[in-house]
């Protein structure tokens, strides 16, 4: 199973750009990468999701090496409203390898 | 968008109780799932269906047990609560696919076990 390793908090201001890696050495080749966020007394919100190289939608990028045995969420000019815990996930093939991580909690300063 | 409703924010029960958790998805996604969150452990996974009437133990499906008979209904059971199972739970639904990760989930269950 491929479990993932996140830094347990971050620190970051308004404005800049945050980037948060994910390693999961054990990953497998039909697994996908997929990151959520989570506001306090909500559940996890879809935040993005690749398979291998570069992913960019209109909230955040993915960036996946060549391995695959990492990959890096890229927030550009974060906001308050960014604070968040951001989960990632690596699974796909077959629901019972679905791994959360332990999440990444950031804190966005003023 | 989806809306995935589970039927309490807030519960609590007593040791020995049996407790439904009862999750509706609203968007007739094939997938439901029930997770469990605790406090630097992030969340694991009980149990999921990708199918009326068709389970799949998940990483910790130990003392729950869960149902489904209709698509968009799929609850939760403890059979009989023991404080260690006091956690938010987080039912979540998708659709099969290469995006079956991209789980929809709802706002979650605190269940308090005394």
């Amino acid at each position: 199973l491929a479990k993932t390793t996140q830094p347990i908090s971050m620190d970051s201001y308004e404005g800049q750009e945050v980037n948060i890696t994910c390693s999961h050495n054990n990953i497998a080749t039909n697994d996908y990468i997929t990151w959520y966020q989570q506001f306090p007394s909500q559940g996890p919100r879809f935040i993005i999701q690749g398979y291998k190289t570069k992913v960019t939608n209109e909230v955040a990028s993915l960036f996946i090496p060549a391995d695959r045995k990492s990959s890096t969420l890229s927030l550009p000019r974060v906001s308050l409203s960014d604070t968040a815990v951001y989960y990632c996930l690596v699974g796909g093939g077959g629901y019972n390898k679905l791994i959360f991580g332990a999440g990444t909690r950031l804190a966005v300063h003023p | 968008d989806v809306k995935v409703t589970q039927s309490s924010r807030y519960l609590v029960k007593r040791t020995g109780e049996k407790v439904f958790l009862e999750c509706v998805q609203d968007m007739d996604h094939e997938n439901m799932f029930w997770y469990r969150q605790d406090p630097g452990l992030g969340l694991r996974l009980i149990y999921f269906s990708y199918d009326v009437k068709m389970k799949e133990k998940g990483d910790i499906p130990e003392g729950y047990s869960v149902s489904r008979e209709k698509k968009e209904r799929f609850s939760l059971i403890l059979e009989s609560a023991s404080t260690n199972q006091t956690s938010m739970y987080l039912c979540a639904s998708s659709q099969p696919g290469d995006r079956d990760l991209a789980q929809h989930f709802g706002d979650g269950t605190r269940l308090s076990i005394l």
